[in-house]
């Protein structure tokens, strides 16, 4: 088991392109989670599942956004029609059950130009 | 809604001394909190977990303590050294159904001077 990985490390896209991010979790742990950071702030929640049933999603997933986790297994989020406020570090993280600890991926940077 | 802060915003501190890093949140209905790491440009690394029945947590120079009733937790280094220099988040977990996520401080920058 060697954690969370996420891909890719680093994004550059152009305004109005589509990308999407990967996120594998450990692989015991049912409940994956996405959050956004950016420059000097806390990371701020985005949405999470359970397996493979999406329970939350923050206001701040507006309809360009999108999560998916297909089995219950991996995760992906898209964001479609890219903007330069969109740029941030996009973190993913998992834990076995509420009340256990979060494991962190390393995060993917995205740069909207 | 759940506020977590987290003072100072940035500390420096000469290498060896003992520190203690603060975090205070609004909501006391918490599952647990935890203390996190990170360096710069990279993901967090969990350093403490404190259930919300636990007082404290201690993992080698690292204790962090919780008081639940007063929304406070603090994060003590022993014995600073400049691998020590990171940003500290803490984050609280919500306990009631629908609050179940991590929400954050923006951090404590921390740097050791050698």
């Amino acid at each position: 088991d060697t954690g969370v990985s996420q891909n890719p490390r680093h994004k550059i896209t152009k305004r109005g392109q589509n990308v999407t991010f990967r996120c594998d979790p450990i692989s015991e742990h049912n409940r994956l989670y996405w959050y956004r950071q950016t420059l000097g702030q806390g990371p701020e929640f985005l949405t999470y599942f359970q397996n493979e049933a999406q329970l939350e999603k923050s206001r701040l997933l507006s309809d360009r956004f999108s999560a998916e986790r297909p089995k219950g297994s991996f995760s992906t989020l898209e964001i479609q029609r890219t903007e330069q406020g969109d740029s941030a570090m996009y973190l993913c993280a998992s834990s076995l059950v509420t009340g256990f600890g979060y494991t962190f991926g390393s995060g993917t940077r995205l740069t909207v130009v | 809604k759940q506020e977590v802060t987290q003072i100072p915003a940035a500390l420096s501190v000469p290498e060896g001394e003992n520190l203690v890093l603060n975090c205070s949140f609004t909501d006391s209905a918490i599952y647990n909190l935890q203390w996190f790491r990170q360096d710069p440009g990279k993901g967090l690394t969990s350093l403490l977990l404190i259930q919300s029945s636990q007082r404290e947590q201690t993992s080698g120079r690292l204790n962090a303590s919780l008081d639940k009733s007063s929304g406070r937790s603090t994060l003590y280094i022993a014995a600073s050294q400049p691998g020590d220099s990171a940003t500290y988040l803490c984050a609280v977990m919500g306990l009631l159904r629908g609050n179940e996520k991590l929400t954050f401080g923006t951090g404590t920058r921390l740097t050791i001077i050698p």
